[in-house]
């Protein structure tokens, strides 16, 4: 069936880089995305990628592929303690179009 | 362009009760899509409207439903509220299927 998994936490200190990692089963998915979500807030849509795509950088973050593996994640670099909050990483279901997302990981960043 | 809204953000109500959430997608957007997200199930599909047609539905039971209007507005509706139902229900538009969702701020629903 279609799955996502992520790991709960990660804990890092102010500056260094942060890699959220996140594997999914449906090989056909066309996207792949990070969500945000902050205390109390909706999801914020951080960035995605292509599936024909390896890598994709946008400003701080890098998302990185590996379609064999099914293999996702994000890296933050220069991490800032406003980047606290639960990242989701979902994919796109090719049966229905709807979005499977992980369980989250919570990123707490230490000054 | 604004955002998703919904409404209300926050509401109390007890068990048995009935309730109606509403959510105003981008403009232009013409598919919603609605997730309930608990501490314990993480975030669920629950069901997607497209041009006023449900398209897809989860995995919850009947006393959930949807509809969409023709400016794309949409509503929810859960019957017979249970404690189980607390939780936060997520709104997302997309200008039609296949496309980036864009999440509201959600509605937070306790139900005593």
């Amino acid at each position: 069936g279609e799955d996502v998994e992520q790991s709960l936490f990660l804990s890092v200190r102010e500056g260094d880089s942060s890699v959220i990692n996140c594997t999914y089963t449906d090989s056909s998915s066309t996207y792949l995305y990070w969500y945000k979500q902050e205390p109390g807030a909706g999801l914020q849509l951080l960035t995605y990628i292509f599936s024909n795509m390896d890598m994709k950088q946008d400003q701080r973050l890098t998302v990185l592929l590996n379609k064999k593996d099914k293999h996702l994640s994000l890296r933050i670099a220069d991490t800032q303690t406003g980047d606290s909050a639960i990242y989701f990483c979902a994919e796109v279901s090719s049966n229905t179009g709807k979005l499977i997302f992980g369980q989250g990981t919570t990123l707490q960043v230490k000054p | 362009k604004a955002g998703v809204t919904q409404t209300p953000r926050y509401l109390i109500k007890t068990r048995g009760q009935q309730v109606t959430l509403s959510c105003s997608p981008i403009s232009g957007h013409r598919s919603v899509s609605w997730y309930q997200q608990t501490p314990g199930q993480g975030l669920q599909f629950l069901f997607e409207y497209f041009s006023e047609t449900q398209r897809n539905k989860g995995n919850f039971p009947g006393r959930f439903s949807g509809r969409q209007f023709s400016n794309s507005r949409s509503e929810m509706n859960v019957s017979t509220l249970e404690l189980g139902d607390s939780a936060l229900y997520l709104c997302a538009s997309r200008a039609r299927p296949g496309e980036t969702q864009y999440f509201g701020p959600g509605t937070r629903l306790l139900v005593l």
